[in-house]
């Protein structure tokens, strides 16, 4: 079966950086993607890998290796408004997307 | 305005009852998606459409049908509404070539009882 985890919930400082792992095995891959979902409210996109190695975006980068099925999401320089869920996604060989429970960030002063 | 917009926003419904959701949206995008989403459990998609004239199942389609009224406008139904159908529904659209970049709309809360 096709299964995506990552960890439930962590608790990060404000300022401090967090690392928000991803492990997918999924019937093939086109792409593996984080969303972030406030409470209550949508999904946002916010990156994209198709291939091995690091995407930076402000203050938020992703990594990807294939080989191993593995992503993580690097958060720098946290805000508070940075607490929020983090959704990771695969994209299957149907390229339907295969989405992770969530990781629920938790950011303390 | 928001691009993709869903009424109604909070529903509470009995069991039995037939049930509209509906999804509007300005962003032009033919891929139109209907998820639910329940505590602990990833983005489950029931249907999706590439176009007008086509609707897919997703992997939970048992118990809801779609409607793909016009390109801008997508509809799911609960033919006769059941408690385990209590989650938190998105709509989503994507452009073409961009299938992973989704933009949801704001959800709409249903509760059957």
């Amino acid at each position: 079966g096709q299964n995506i985890d990552q960890p439930t919930e962590m608790t990060a400082t404000e300022g401090a950086i967090v690392q928000i792992n991803c492990t997918y095995q999924t019937s093939g891959f086109n792409g593996l993607f984080w969303y972030q979902q406030h409470a209550g409210e949508a999904p946002t996109f916010l990156s994209y890998n198709v291939l091995d190695g690091l995407e930076e975006k402000g203050r938020f980068s992703s990594f990807l290796s294939r080989s191993k099925g593995y992503s993580y999401l690097l958060l720098k320089e946290l805000q508070m408004k940075d607490s929020a869920s983090y959704l990771c996604a695969v994209m299957d060989s149907n390229y339907q997307l295969i989405w992770g429970a969530g990781t629920k960030l938790i950011i303390k002063p | 305005d928001a691009d993709v917009t869903q009424t109604p926003r909070n529903r509470i419904t009995k069991t039995g009852k037939r049930i509209m959701l509906e999804c509007s949206q300005t962003k032009g995008h033919d891929r139109m998606y209907w998820y639910r989403q329940d505590p602990g459990l990833g983005l489950q998609l029931i249907y999706y459409s590439f176009d007008v004239k086509d609707i897919n199942k997703g992997e939970i389609s048992d118990g809801y049908s779609v409607s793909r009224q016009a390109q801008a406008k997508f509809s799911l139904s609960l033919e006769s509404a059941i408690p385990n159908q209590t989650a938190l529904y998105f709509c989503a659209t994507a452009g073409q070539g961009e299938a992973g970049e989704l933009f949801f709309g704001e959800g709409s809360r249903l509760t059957v009882l």
